[in-house]
């Protein structure tokens, strides 16, 4: 059974740093795409990233680019999100996501997410 | 940056079909997947590669491509498909993963 499961939530201050995990399993990690999507509370979707099954190739949401690093480590069966400059507009629900866009088995995965909020 | 463009809102009466629409510029070239997201919960995929549907789907729900406008369409409405749906696409050089604003269904 394929499971995302994030962690490294919590509450951070304008300006401060957060680094967000997803830890795999039930899947060959490494030969998968994986991208972060969030959602602010009462609001729509917004994809975040996307990294490439290697590592190699990483896309960035211009919101979130040159603040956002997102990276993986395939021996550890995890997906990281680094956020600094931290902003409120940056205050949402932060979901792992596998397969979400350009699948063929009409599967996709989610994990339960984990809720950022950046106040003072 | 590219958009993706739904409505906001749409009502329906239990029992009727209800369209959901999708516009986009970089659609008649990338496919759209779409999603259903009830309270609390995370978005499950119901429609992918514009009118494909997954295995546990229930029929009723189909997808279609015109140009730039994509629809998905729930025939036959129940009251278990009361939720936000959203279509996510790429720009046309697929750099960047987009989710339309989502659309909040109602059944009456």
């Amino acid at each position: 059974e394929v499971q995302l499961v994030e962690s490294g939530g919590g509450l951070v201050q304008p300006g401060g740093s957060l680094r967000l995990s997803c830890a795999a399993s039930g899947f060959t990690f490494s030969s998968y795409e994986m991208n972060w999507v969030r959602q602010a509370p009462g609001k729509g979707l917004e994809w975040v990233s996307y990294i490439s099954s290697s590592g190699s190739t990483i896309y960035y949401a211009d919101s979130v680019k040159g603040r956002f690093t997102i990276s993986r480590d395939n021996a550890k069966n995890s997906l990281y999100l680094q956020m600094n400059s931290l902003r409120a507009e940056d205050t949402a629900v932060y979901y792992c996501a596998r397969d979400i866009y350009g699948g063929n088995s009409g599967k996709a995965y989610w994990g339960q997410g984990t809720l950022v909020t950046v106040s003072s | 940056s590219y958009e993706l463009t739904q409505p906001p809102s749409v009502s329906v009466s239990l029992g009727q079909m209800a369209r959901i629409t999708c516009s986009g510029e970089a659609l008649p070239k990338k496919y759209a997947y779409w999603y259903q997201q009830k309270p609390g919960q995370f978005p499950v995929l119901v429609i992918y590669k514009d009118s494909e549907r997954p295995s546990g789907i229930p029929e009723r729900f189909s997808g279609s491509s015109s140009g730039t406008i994509v629809t998905l369409t729930i025939s036959g409405v129940q009251a278990e498909d009361e939720a936000d749906y959203y279509c996510l696409s790429a720009d046309s050089s697929g750099t960047y993963v987009v989710f339309g604003g989502g659309t909040k269904l109602t059944v009456l």
